[in-house]
């Protein structure tokens, strides 16, 4: 099994709906990260914790949302999604002291 | 300005040369620096470290210049197996955000 593990791998969805990205981690690692992956635009930063009790936004993180359930899960929310909200998106952990680990990406399509 | 930058490519390289990318950053408050390989709708794996005094890995070199603020990576011998998009990150002193550049993206041609 995979180390971090993010659900779907790819999704359609609509303008205007709901939509959670979950992700879960087998490491261990405390911290944990969302980003978002565009073309020409590199991987940004969405939200992150440091631990169950801590949440974070990063640069881009109008229209989404977060849930820190467990250390192990760390899921990202869109309201009501967008079509610029199409992108790769990536769960990561990390551990002080340890580089990052990423998740496979769930593609996610709005249209 | 990006806070971390890199030559988009892409890099089209004969199999067997050697390529070199570059990377600058912005923040002189930064503390230490990757690079990570990415393959195409993959997600980034940490390929090296980059240390100060420069650090080698098999056929990988990567050099930092903190007066420049520049990091490089050097691939010798290049494979097929190389062809990927090349990440320079930076994380900064006391924040354990890693900071991505857009990538460069490297082609290894039979």
């Amino acid at each position: 099994d995979a180390d971090v593990t993010q659900t779907p791998r790819n999704r359609i969805t609509k303008t205007g709906k709901r939509i959670m990205l979950e992700c879960s981690q087998t490491k261990g690692h405390d911290r944990m990260y969302w980003y978002r992956q565009d073309p020409g635009l590199g991987l940004r930063l969405i939200y992150y914790s440091f631990d169950v009790k801590d949440i974070n936004k990063g640069e881009i993180s109008d229209g989404y949302s977060v849930s820190r359930q467990a250390q192990a899960k760390f899921s990202l929310s869109l309201e009501s999604a967008i079509p610029n909200q199409t992108a790769l998106y990536f769960c990561a952990t990390s551990a002080l002291g340890y580089g990052y680990t990423f998740g496979s990406g769930t593609r996610l399509t709005v249209v | 300005r990006k806070e971390v930058e890199q030559d988009p490519g892409p890099f089209n390289v004969p199999e067997g040369a050697t390529v070199a990318f570059n990377c600058t950053y912005s923040n002189s408050a930064s503390q230490s620096f990757f690079w990570y390989r990415q393959d195409c709708r993959k997600e980034p794996k940490l390929l090296m470290s980059v240390y100060s005094s420069g650090n080698e890995d098999g056929r990988f070199t990567a050099q930092l210049n903190r007066a420049s603020q520049y990091i490089s990576l050097l691939i010798r011998d290049s494979k097929l197996s190389d062809s990927a998009t090349y990440l320079c990150v930076v994380l900064l002193f006391g924040n354990e955000k890693l900071t991505f550049g857009t990538g460069t993206r490297l082609t290894i041609i039979p």
